[in-house]
């Protein structure tokens, strides 16, 4: 079976700062990862996603990504945070078996960004 | 172009009633998966249909059923409610089981008191 677990509950930053948010997954075979923010009241954004090919993946509003299969991880990073940043994080892992196209998530990181 | 859109936004139930969640996908897409994400938690698969059948399930209860219509919209139906299902309920839509790009629905929020 195949589960994410994303570490970090909460993360607090300062704007303009870095940022790291950590995924870990595990799956048998090559996974698909996905990366969604989900703003309060409202549903997933996709921000990027990996099937293969080049590891380090670029997103929509300057995310990227690092699939690292030594490690099961695909960790998500921003070189300089907003405000408008502050969300909640979810990594999700997809089957690759063309059975379906069902997605597990991990329980999310709270991100807040201090002025 | 609309994207997927559910109905309603957000609904009241008192426990052991039944409740229909609506979904209609994406236009050109086929294939609708079901979330629940209670507070504070990530998104749990409920199931998913294509073709007008049930394709997969997650580890969710008889009480959860649903049904894909022939222009691909789609309906969630819970039975006998209990607080625990108070959550928020996300439709996804895509273009094929095979394909992994799923679009999210605003979502339902059910309270069950």
């Amino acid at each position: 079976a195949q589960s994410v677990t994303q570490p970090d509950i909460h993360i607090t930053v300062s704007e303009g700062a870095s940022l790291e948010l950590r995924c870990n997954y595990s799956y048998g075979a090559t996974p698909y990862l996905f990366w969604y923010v989900q703003s309060p009241g409202q549903g997933l954004q996709l921000l990027l996603k990996y099937f293969s090919g080049d590891t380090l993946v670029q997103g929509i509003k300057g995310f990227e990504a690092e699939f690292k299969r030594s490690q099961s991880s695909f960790n998500l990073r921003k070189p300089s945070v907003h405000w408008s940043d502050a969300a909640e994080y979810f990594c999700a892992v997809g089957a690759s078996d063309n059975a379906g196209n069902m997605l597990t998530f991990g329980g999310g990181t709270r991100l807040m960004v201090k002025p | 172009d609309a994207g997927v859109t559910q109905s309603p936004t957000h609904l009241i139930k008192t426990r052991g009633q039944q409740v229909t969640l609506r979904c209609s996908p994406k236009s050109g897409h086929d294939t609708v998966s079901w979330y629940q994400q209670a507070l504070g938690q990530g998104p749990q698969f409920i199931f998913q249909y294509y073709e007008e059948e049930e394709r997969q399930r997650g580890n969710f209860p008889d009480r959860f059923s649903g049904h894909q219509f022939p222009n691909y919209s789609s309906e969630l139906n819970v039975n006998a409610l209990l607080l625990g299902d108070s959550a928020l309920y996300l439709c996804a839509s895509s273009r094929g089981l095979a394909s992994h790009e799923q679009f999210f629905g605003p979502g339902t929020r059910l309270t069950v008191l």
